[in-house]
């Protein structure tokens, strides 16, 4: 059974950082992309960066661009979010999900990120 | 403002048919398959329908998908009040070179 578990949520004042974490389970891990989507409070689904599973190439929304890292540990199953220059407007749930071509077809339970002063 | 627009929410009753519509565009629904999401409140979403109209494993057939043009739609049969739920589409935009969802549809089974 795929499992797939965030943590390192919590709350950030703006201009702040904080790593995400993202442990899996239950499938071959270094052979599947994975992806990070976040929701805003009361809000939709917004897809904000993948990585490859072979060569680690990584893909960015424009909203996080240049403020966010994504990063994978093949040899220990887990994904890692850096998250800085943080803004009011980056409070959301954050979701880690392996990506299936595009399809999002296992997600973990998320970790809220909020940030205020 | 999501790059896929749906209904904020549609309602049925129990037993009856409902399908949730799914509008893109040339750079995104046309040229790609589209994939269908179920939230229930506070839980994380769950694959229903991916690539147009397949549904994964232990999906039932109730739930089901189709595509024409630059829409989509998601339909379910046989409704139950276990239905409620928000519902999202998504697909790739070419012209963003990004994943992209609407803006969901709540479910109301009454």
């Amino acid at each position: 059974e795929v499992q797939l578990l965030e943590s390192g949520g919590g709350l950030v004042q703006p201009g702040g950082s904080l790593r995400l974490s993202c442990s899996a389970s239950g499938f071959t891990f270094s052979t599947y992309a994975m992806s990070w989507v976040r929701q805003a409070p009361g809000k939709g689904l917004e897809w904000i960066s993948s990585i490859g599973d072979i060569d680690d190439t990584t893909y960015y929304a424009d909203s996080v661009k240049g403020r966010f890292t994504f990063s994978r540990d093949n040899s220990n199953n887990t994904l890692y979010l850096q998250m800085s220059s943080l803004r009011a407007e980056d409070t959301a749930v954050y979701y880690c999900a392996k990506d299936l071509f595009g399809d999002f077809d296992s997600w973990g339970q998320g970790t809220l990120v909020a940030v205020s002063s | 403002q999501s790059v896929l627009t749906q209904p904020p929410s549609v309602s049925a009753a129990p037993g009856q048919k409902v399908t949730i519509s799914c509008s893109g565009s040339s750079s995104n629904i046309e040229n790609d398959f589209v994939s269908w999401y179920q939230q229930f409140p506070g839980t994380a979403p769950k694959l229903l329908i991916y690539d147009n109209n397949k549904r994964p494993s232990g999906i039932p057939d109730r739930f089901s998908g189709s595509k024409s043009g630059t829409s989509a739609t998601l339909g379910i049969t046989g409704l139950q009040t276990g239905d409620e739920a928000d519902y999202y589409c998504g697909t790739w935009a070419s012209s963003l070179s990004a994943p992209v969802f609407g803006g969901g549809t709540h479910l109301t089974v009454l």
